[in-house]
């Protein structure tokens, strides 16, 4: 079964200083993996999307990575801002069709001033 | 435009009784989803739609049906709810390209309580 588990469960930051959150997956074969943000009370949106053959992609000051052999993607946040208390989710679809995806449970972040 | 809306915001019902969730999209997106959101836990497809006229099990699909009988609306119904479906409820669409990259774009959401 694919799964996604992501780190920390939860963190607290200072405004303007930066952080790094982890997702860890296990689906094989791989096609890609999305960061979405999901606001309190609100639906997640996409923040990016990292497909097998990327390393590194930029929206804004967010940065996600992904290094496809170990199964690990990173998305970091610099000078972070009190719009960016959310929470984090990493999804991977599944190898059974494009519907079927694994969501992990997501970073809560709260940034603080 | 509005991209997706739920409705209702909230809602708290009795064990037992019955009730329909509402999802429209404008983005004419084909494929439709429904997903439950619980704590500690990911978000769950309940049931999808791939065109309309065409609905699917997702992970989670017992004591829930859904139908899609135009492109725009994906009703959920609960025939009779139980407390563990106590959770919130996110519609979602996406338009489907093959390669498995397409964006879902959520609705608000809809908390309900069954008690």
């Amino acid at each position: 079964k694919n799964q996604v588990e992501q780190s920390p469960q939860s963190l607290i930051i200072l405004e303007g200083k930066n952080c790094t959150l982890q997702c860890n997956y296990t689906v094989s074969p791989f096609s890609n993996l999305r960061w979405y943000k999901q606001d309190t009370g609100r639906g997640p949106v996409s923040l990016t999307i990292m497909t097998f053959s990327e390393n590194t992609k930029s929206n804004g000051r967010y940065t996600a990575t992904l290094d496809a052999d170990t199964k690990q993607s990173s998305l970091h946040i610099t000078a972070s801002q009190l719009s960016d208390s959310a929470s984090y989710i990493c999804v991977v679809p599944n190898s059974g069709g494009y519907q079927k995806v694994t969501f992990g449970i997501g970073t809560k972040l709260q940034v603080i001033p | 435009t509005a991209g997706i809306t739920q409705a209702p915001t909230s809602q708290i019902l009795a064990a037992g009784r019955s009730m329909t969730l509402r999802c429209t999209q404008d983005m004419r997106h084909n494929a439709m989803y429904w997903y439950r959101q619980d704590l500690g836990l990911g978000l769950r497809l309940i049931h999808y739609s791939n065109t309309a006229g065409t609905t699917g099990k997702g992970e989670v699909p017992d004591g829930y049906s859904v139908s899609r009988a135009n492109t725009d609306d994906f009703p959920l119904t609960l025939a009779s709810a139980v407390p563990s479906q106590t959770s919130v409820y996110f519609c979602a669409s996406s338009d489907p390209s093959g390669s498995g990259t397409d964006t879902q774009y959520f609705g608000p959401g809809t908390r309900l309580t069954v008690l």
